[in-house]
C-alpha cells in the first residue's frame, strides 16, 4: 500500500459544480496536511494548509481532515473554468520534514 | 526574488551528458527540498536540506544523483551520465524549517533526456 492514495481521475464537472477530491493515507503519524494546485507546465502552489483534524475554510475552498479515518478532502464550491487544474494532497510528520504527495487529480471544470 | 527560483527553465540534453539544475531558495528559508515529477506522476521526494547539511538523502535513486547547498542559500542539484528515464521536471521548494511553517514550490527545472 501507497503512503498516499489519490484517484488521478481525470474528473470533469460542470461550471458552478461543488467539487470534492480526496486522499486517504496509512501513517497516522502524519500531522500537517496541505492541498496544492497545479497547473499545467507550473510548480505547485499551495491552497490549503491544516494541522491535524478539523475543517479549514478559504473563500471557496473547504480543506477536511479525519484523522480516524487517515482521510483528507478538499472541497470547491462554485467551480470555475480557472479552476481547472491538477490537485495535488500531501502530508508531513512535522512542519520541516519533507512532504509525502498523492499522485495528484486532474480536475477540468467546464464553461 | 519573493519566490523560489530555478534554472534552468527547460533544459535538452543529450544521453550521457551531465546535468547541473540550480535552486534559489526564498531568502530567510533554512530548509530546502529537491523532488522529482515524471511526466503524468506525482511527486517524488529526491533530498533535504537543513541550512548546508542533508539530514534526508533517502530519495536520490542512485549515485548519479548528487546535490549540495552552500549555506542557506543557493542549492545545485548535478545528475550525472544522464539517461532518458531522467526525463523529468525537477522541482525545488524551501520553507523556514521551523515547527508548522509551510513549504513554497519553485517553476521547476524541464529535463528532456534525448
Amino acid at each position: 500500500q501507497k503512503e498516499v492514495e489519490q484517484d488521478p481521475g481525470p474528473l470533469s464537472v460542470p461550471e458552478g459544480a461543488i467539487v470534492s477530491l480526496n486522499c486517504t493515507y496509512s501513517n497516522s503519524a502524519f500531522q500537517y496536511f496541505m492541498w496544492y494546485r497545479q497547473y499545467s507546465r507550473k510548480g505547485p502552489e499551495l491552497l490549503m494548509y491544516t494541522y491535524s483534524s478539523g475543517n479549514k475554510e478559504d473563500g471557496r475552498f473547504t480543506a477536511q481532515v479525519d484523522k480516524s479515518s487517515k482521510y483528507i478532502s478538499l472541497f470547491i464550491r462554485d467551480s470555475q473554468p480557472s479552476d481547472s487544474a491538477t490537485y495535488l494532497c500531501a502530508m508531513t510528520l512535522s512542519g520541516n520534514t519533507p512532504l509525502v504527495f498523492g499522485k495528484g487529480t486532474r480536475l477540468s471544470v467546464i464553461a | 526574488g519573493a519566490g523560489v527560483s530555478q534554472s534552468p527553465s527547460n533544459k535538452v540534453t543529450e544521453k550521457g551528458k551531465d546535468v547541473e539544475l540550480r535552486c534559489d531558495p526564498i531568502s530567510g528559508h533554512t530548509a530546502l527540498y529537491w523532488y522529482r515529477q515524471r511526466l503524468g506522476q506525482g511527486l517524488e521526494f529526491l533530498i533535504y536540506f537543513q541550512g548546508n547539511s542533508a539530514p534526508d538523502k533517502s530519495g536520490l535513486p542512485s549515485d548519479r544523483f548528487s546535490a549540495e547547498r552552500t549555506g542557506e542559500s543557493v542549492s545545485t542539484l548535478t545528475i550525472q551520465r544522464t539517461q532518458q528515464e531522467d526525463s523529468a521536471v525537477y522541482l525545488c521548494a524551501s520553507s523556514r524549517g521551523q515547527q508548522g511553517n509551510t513549504i513554497y514550490f519553485g517553476e521547476g527545472s524541464w529535463l528532456t533526456v534525448v
